[in-house]
């Protein structure tokens, strides 16, 4: 079964990095995955798609404070430069023939 | 840019129907396929739905099948997703969104719309 696992939340302070995690199910590791962030009271928008090579690709506009990587089964978000702004749900995607999957999601704190 | 905009969330009662339509602007819709996603009040997302860019192909989420019915008018750059037999369960934010590639049903999104809130209760 096709499923992403995430940590309820990280925090980090103001100016700092925080590293996110995203974990496929086993069987799935050379999944692609697509990060999206959901601020506050706000619909979610996409940050990057990150592959199994650690390739990725950025949606437009996305700053280069944020960036991704990968290792075996798990993709990584990590913000560097934290800001206020960063404060945010983090939900990752991943998709096979007639299904879609989200993670549960990751809370950051800016402290 | 690219453009999603949501119409027809509203109170109902359960047992009852409703149609939630996305409109989209800033990029030839006929090319992409496009899904529903949903999210509960302070719970994560949830996929719904996805219809290929032609409409000839969809796929449910496991809660909302044989109840939901997504469906596309690419003349008019609308997509709407039909609820019948509504439950509590399906009280939620609804939002549309964009899958990246061309002519793949089986994509990442890149764009979302800002959603529209239904609401299920007697």
């Amino acid at each position: 079964q096709l499923v992403l696992t995430q940590s309820p939340s990280a925090s980090a302070s103001l100016g700092d990095s925080v590293k996110l995690t995203c974990t496929l199910s086993s069987g799935h590791s050379n999944y692609a995955i697509a990060w999206h962030q959901q601020r506050p009271e706000k619909g979610p928008r996409y940050l990057m798609k990150s592959n199994s090579d650690g390739s990725h690709t950025k949606g437009d506009g996305i700053p280069d404070r944020f960036s991704a990587s990968t290792s075996g089964a798990e993709r990584y978000l990590t913000i560097s430069s934290l800001q206020s702004e960063d404060e945010a749900d983090y939900y990752c995607q991943t998709w096979g023939t007639g299904i879609v999957v989200f993670g549960g999601g990751t809370k950051v704190t800016v402290l | 840019d690219v453009r999603l905009l949501e119409f027809g969330g509203a109170l109902v009662l359960p047992g009852e129907s409703l149609r939630l339509s996305c409109v989209a602007s800033g990029f030839t819709f006929s090319d992409y396929a496009m899904n529903w996603v949903r999210q509960a009040l302070g719970k994560g997302l949830e996929w719904v739905a996805v219809i290929s860019d032609g409409g000839g192909s969809t796929d449910y989420g496991e809660s909302v099948k044989g109840r939901f019915t997504i469906s596309r008018d690419n003349s008019k750059n609308t997509l709407y997703l039909q609820m019948n037999n509504l439950r509590a369960e399906d009280t939620a934010t609804y939002y549309c969104a964009k899958n990246s590639y061309r002519g793949r049903s089986s994509s990442n999104f890149d764009s979302w719309g800002q959603g529209t809130l239904v609401a299920v209760s007697s």
